[in-house]
């Protein structure tokens, strides 16, 4: 069973472009979240979607979306790059509210850096 | 509220010793628990979780960790390191409302000496 697919796995931006990142989840799994990992912040949740709608979103400006596609494979985007943006941003899956909490999958992460 | 406490950020053992990384939580709810590592630039791996069943958890790479609602805590414990368990820990507690929430650790930081 393939895992958690993020890509690009590397990315060098500049301060004001914009990014797109890339998230297939686990066959099956129908909710994806995104993570913004950094040394300062540790992690912190970006958002959470579910059936192609977002479902939970964290504390981040307006700069900061996603989307998710009917296959469940979900993007993020991040436009006008700052400095501070620059960290590893992490996707994770999991399957259908089941009644047990099975926790996420996941992906080796995106490590994008802003110059 | 929901909260977790990761107790260390940083944690030294030998190789060979026992490693205990502790976790403390607050939850108004019942709590699923969860223990993630993370090795050098690599995503979150699942080691252990509870959820409600045995209080006694095991988990991969001889890993395990105990729930204690008394004293809210659910430290990971392994009896003897190795040099592979190098790795940052995180512990997560989880709770449902309407979809499930997770609040994660701010992580302990394993290192392993020769």
């Amino acid at each position: 069973k393939a895992g958690v697919t993020q890509t690009p796995r590397y990315l060098i931006k500049t301060r004001g472009q914009q990014v797109t990142l890339s998230c297939s989840p686990i066959s099956g799994h129908r909710s994806v979240s995104w993570y913004q990992q950094t040394p300062g912040q540790g992690l912190q949740f970006l958002f959470e979607y579910f059936s192609e709608t977002q479902r939970n979103k964290g504390n981040f400006p307006g700069r900061f979306s996603g989307r998710q596609f009917s296959n469940s494979r979900s993007e993020m985007n991040v436009s006008t790059l700052e400095l501070g943006d620059s960290a590893l941003y992490l996707c994770a899956s999991s399957p259908v509210n089941s009644g047990t909490d099975d926790g996420y999958t996941f992906g080796s992460g995106t490590r994008l850096t802003v110059v | 509220a929901q909260s977790v406490t990761q107790l260390d950020s940083h944690v030294s053992v030998s190789e060979g010793t026992p490693v205990l990384l502790r976790c403390n939580y607050s939850s108004s709810y019942s709590p699923s628990l969860f223990w993630y590592v993370q090795h050098p630039n690599k995503g979150l791996q699942l080691l252990l979780k509870y959820t409600s069943a045995a209080t006694l958890v095991k988990g991969i790479n001889g890993f395990e960790a105990e729930f204690k609602k008394s004293e809210t805590s659910f430290h990971l414990t392994k009896p003897s390191a190795h040099m592979s368990d190098a790795a940052e820990y995180f512990c997560v507690v989880s709770h449902f409302s309407g979809t499930y929430k997770y609040i994660f650790g701010t992580g302990t930081r394993l290192k392993v000496l020769a």
